[in-house]
């Protein structure tokens, strides 16, 4: 079955800094990969996606990246504010089929 | 503003008693997945049913749980019998697999095994 792995677990950076968490999934069958944002004691919210098909996605300050020859994605946080301070998941599936999560990210904004 | 819900939001229990958690998703929704979420493991897939069929429990410890959809309007998940080890926080989303799959969670049921 998939397997997602997420990286790195903590990540510091100053407010205006930019911000990159990686992740690397294994069935090369995979075609879906959303990442989602959870606030302290909140539910995990859909923050972008990107299927199979694209490259690359950007809504304003975030942006996804997808190599799929490497089976590798990534999310990039531009200009970062402490409202972006939480925990995010990547995620990788077949269309269709139950998301697979990675261990989560803590991002703290420090302004 | 459709929202999953789930209750209880909070349980807490003594090892050894029943737990059921209670699921409604997104009205048309015909995706439905259990999602365990604990410091150490993340949020770790439980279950996950299509139509109300069960597709996949092999994230699921047969002897103790068991996850259900008696009609399109519930989920449900149990643990018996509850040990400590079974803390955590169970997310129940849902999503429409023919759109695409988006998994709408639902707050979630804090559940604490003394």
């Amino acid at each position: 079955g998939e397997n997602v792995e997420q990286h790195p677990s903590t990540l510091s950076v100053q407010e205006g800094d930019s911000a990159v968490i990686k992740c690397t999934y294994s069935d090369s069958a995979s075609n879906y990969f959303p990442w989602y944002k959870q606030e302290l004691g909140k539910r995990p919210q859909l923050i972008i996606d990107i299927r199979s098909n694209v490259g690359e996605k950007k809504d304003q300050r975030i942006a996804v990246t997808l190599n799929k020859t490497a089976k590798h994605f990534s999310l990039h946080i531009t200009e970062t504010q402490p409202e972006d301070s939480a925990v995010y998941f990547c995620a990788a599936s077949i269309v269709g089929t139950a998301l697979i999560f990675g261990k989560g990210t803590t991002l703290s904004v420090s302004s | 503003d459709a929202r999953v819900t789930q209750t209880p939001r909070h349980k807490v229990t003594e090892m050894g008693q029943e737990v059921t958690m209670r699921c409604q998703p997104i009205l048309g929704h015909n995706t439905v997945f259990w999602y365990r979420q604990t410091m150490m493991q993340g949020l770790e897939l439980l279950a996950y049913f299509r139509n109300r069929a069960p597709l996949d429990d092999s994230g699921m410890p047969k002897d103790r749980f068991s996850a259900e959809m008696p009609d399109a309007t519930l989920a449900t998940l149990k643990i018996q019998p509850s040990e400590p080890r079974d803390s955590a926080v169970y997310f129940c989303a849902s999503g429409l697999d023919r759109v695409n799959t988006e998994a709408f969670f639902g707050q979630g049921t804090r559940l604490t095994v003394v």
